[in-house]
């Protein structure tokens, strides 16, 4: 069964500094991951999406990469800033459209 | 992208009742997912709904415990039957359509 866990589970910096998010899965046969963002009582927003055969996709400041063989990803996050502050998870897609979550990582980004 | 739907938004519901969440996409989809997040945790999936067939469960969840419809290809319904505390809990229906999963903004459910 695939398992996925985030490090850290928490996160405090100050505003402006660049940060990494790790995410680790235990199966590599995986179709995409997916990285979200959930605000406190929210539901989840997308951030970004590699599928299987690539290695990383941008947007804006975020960065995420993939490493299937190795089973891990990563979420960076540069000039952090306030509103960033959110629970972020990692998730695996594998067959049938099932997604694995993680465990997620809760930044804090103080002004 | 799909824009996807859920009420109600929250509720508080008696011990040994029943609630039932509806979850509407703005577009056609094969298969529905939801999901189960309780308090502190990640997501969990419940079961996978497919339009014209009963719905798949994982392991740990029950067609008695979790009725599931889905009458049509944009539409499902999740009912949490005879609740309990156990079962206070944030509830998000899903879908994947290639260009990655997008989630409804989630049911609060709290048991009393």
């Amino acid at each position: 069964k695939q398992e996925v866990t985030q490090i850290p589970a928490a996160l405090s910096v100050p505003e402006g500094e660049n940060l990494v998010l790790n995410c680790s899965f235990t199966d590599s046969a995986i179709y995409n991951l997916q990285w979200f963002r959930q605000d406190p009582g929210k539901g989840l927003t997308s951030l970004l999406l590699i599928q299987s055969s690539q290695r990383e996709q941008t947007s804006g400041r975020l960065n995420a990469s993939l490493d299937k063989s190795s089973g891990r990803s990563t979420l960076y996050i540069a000039a952090s800033q306030p509103g960033d502050s959110a629970t972020y998870l990692c998730a695996v897609i594998g067959a049938f459209n099932k997604f694995y979550f993680g465990s997620g990582t809760k930044l804090n980004v103080k002004p | 992208s799909a824009v996807i739907s859920q009420k109600p938004s929250r509720d508080i519901c008696q011990r040994g009742t029943s609630l039932t969440i509806q979850c509407q996409v703005d577009s056609q989809v094969t298969m529905m997912f939801w999901y189960r997040q309780q308090p502190g945790q990640s997501l969990t999936l419940i079961a996978t709904a497919n339009q014209g067939s009963e719905a798949t469960y994982e392991s740990g969840f029950v067609i008695d415990k979790f009725p599931i419809s889905r009458p049509n290809l944009t539409f499902s319904t999740l009912t949490v039957s005879n609740m309990s505390p156990e079962d206070s809990s944030i509830y998000l229906c899903s879908v994947e359509n290639g260009a990655g999963g997008f989630f409804g903004p989630g049911t609060r459910l709290t048991v009393l």
